[in-house]
Parts: structure tokens; sequence; C-alpha cells
């Protein structure tokens, strides 16, 4: 089955303790990305990738990084998470090879607390 | 700034009610559309898209929605709603060859009443 996958699906952390979000997709898309949806702002794009070892900052980038080591993997990182960290979290992949690039398929999503 | 609205953030509908709910962006070039729905709990679903051709597009589940590029807009109708269709729903953008750049609106709240 063609999906998205995230790990942890809920996480409880305390200031300062770094942590990372697994995001992974088995339809070997080129793009990912990771965004975080907060009530009325939407979803809001953090990081991206257009494919292995290419990543680049979204709109909301500030205390999060990112790598692209394999295509199928993008991991979020959090080095020293803050409570204005705590969110909704998604992953999507997309692919530009099938005519349509656009069209993003969505993780689970990761509810994140930082207290 | 690119920016997409959407000006509803609360709807409440009777059961075979109609709905619309507004979508606005401020792209000047070609653009993709998109509508996503993310019922309670779950993950964002894509409900329709525009790419180009025929600025009526039909989507899953009687879903429908129109893009007016004279007014930036790319509004989401269903004729007749369903207790089911409750959920909360996101219109987004990208603009054309600008990569994985989606922008998503704030999202509007629907509760469809039995």
């Amino acid at each position: 089955e063609a999906q998205v996958t995230q790990n942890p699906r809920y996480l409880i952390t305390v200031t300062g303790k770094k942590l990372t979000v697994t995001c992974s997709q088995n339809m070997n898309h080129e793009y990912m990305s990771w965004y975080r949806q907060d009530p009325g702002l939407g979803l809001r794009q953090i990081y991206y990738s257009m494919n292995v070892e290419v990543t680049d900052k979204g709109d909301v980038p500030e205390g999060y990084k990112v790598s692209r080591k394999e295509k199928r993997n993008f991991p979020l990182i959090l080095e020293s998470p803050s409570p204005n960290q705590t969110s909704l979290y998604f992953c999507a992949s997309s692919s530009r090879t099938s005519g349509r690039p656009y069209e993003q398929y969505f993780g689970p999503g990761t509810r994140l607390t930082v207290t | 700034a690119q920016s997409v609205s959407q000006h509803n953030h609360h709807v409440i509908l009777s059961e075979a009610a109609s709905l619309e709910l507004g979508c606005n962006y401020s792209y000047g070039g070609t653009v993709n559309l998109f509508w996503y729905v993310q019922y309670p709990g779950q993950h964002l679903q894509l409900l329709l898209k525009y790419f180009s051709g025929d600025p009526l597009v039909k989507g899953i589940k009687g879903f429908e929605a129109e893009f007016i590029k004279s007014k930036f807009s790319f509004n989401l109708r269903k004729p007749s709603v369903q207790w089911s269709d409750t959920a909360e729903y996101f219109c987004a953008a990208t603009v054309y060859n600008a990569g994985n750049m989606l922008t998503f609106g704030g999202g509007t709240r629907l509760m469809v009443k039995p």
C-alpha cells in the first residue's frame, strides 16, 4: 500500500531535549516536506526536499533541521525544543514524474507537546 | 507575499443544506489549486485539484470547486451536505514550477448537524 508513515504519532517531551520525528514514504517520490498545523493558521511549511541531499527552508524553519540521505526518508530534528514548537506535524511527499507534480500525500501526523 | 485566504473559519450547517466555502489566493502567475479535507483525528486527504482546463473541477464525495481567475478564487461547493462531511477543509495553492512550495489557507471547520 502506498503511504507516508511518521513516528512517533504522539510525543511529550521537555524543553531542550533533542528529538527526531521520522518520515518515510514508499512511493519513490522525489519531493518531501514537513508542515506544522496550528489552529487558525492552517499548515505552514517548515522544510522541503526536492531530492536526495537537496533541502530548503519553507516558511517557518527556525528551530528545526532536516536531512535527506535516502530518497524514502526525511527526518525532522528539533535540536532544542521549546514550548512554541508544540504543534501537530505532518510529513508529505509528491512526485514530479507522474505528471502531477504538486499532488502531495500526507502522513498521519505527529502530535508534539513540549513542556 | 503569496498567500491563501479562507474567510470562513467555522461553518455550521444542517444535513441536506448546500455548502460553499470561500478560498482566495494572491498569486500572480499560473497556479495549481487544491482542496484538502481532514476528518477528526485523521490526516489530510485530497478532495480535488485544479491544474488547467475546465475551471469547474469535480472531486470525491460529491464536492466540486470553481476556479475564477478574475476573482482569484477557488470556492468549494457541495449541493447537499451529510453529517459525515464534518471535518476541517483546507484550500492550498502553488505556483507552477515553484517546486514543493505549497501554501495553505487557515482552514474552515465545518460541522454538519444531523
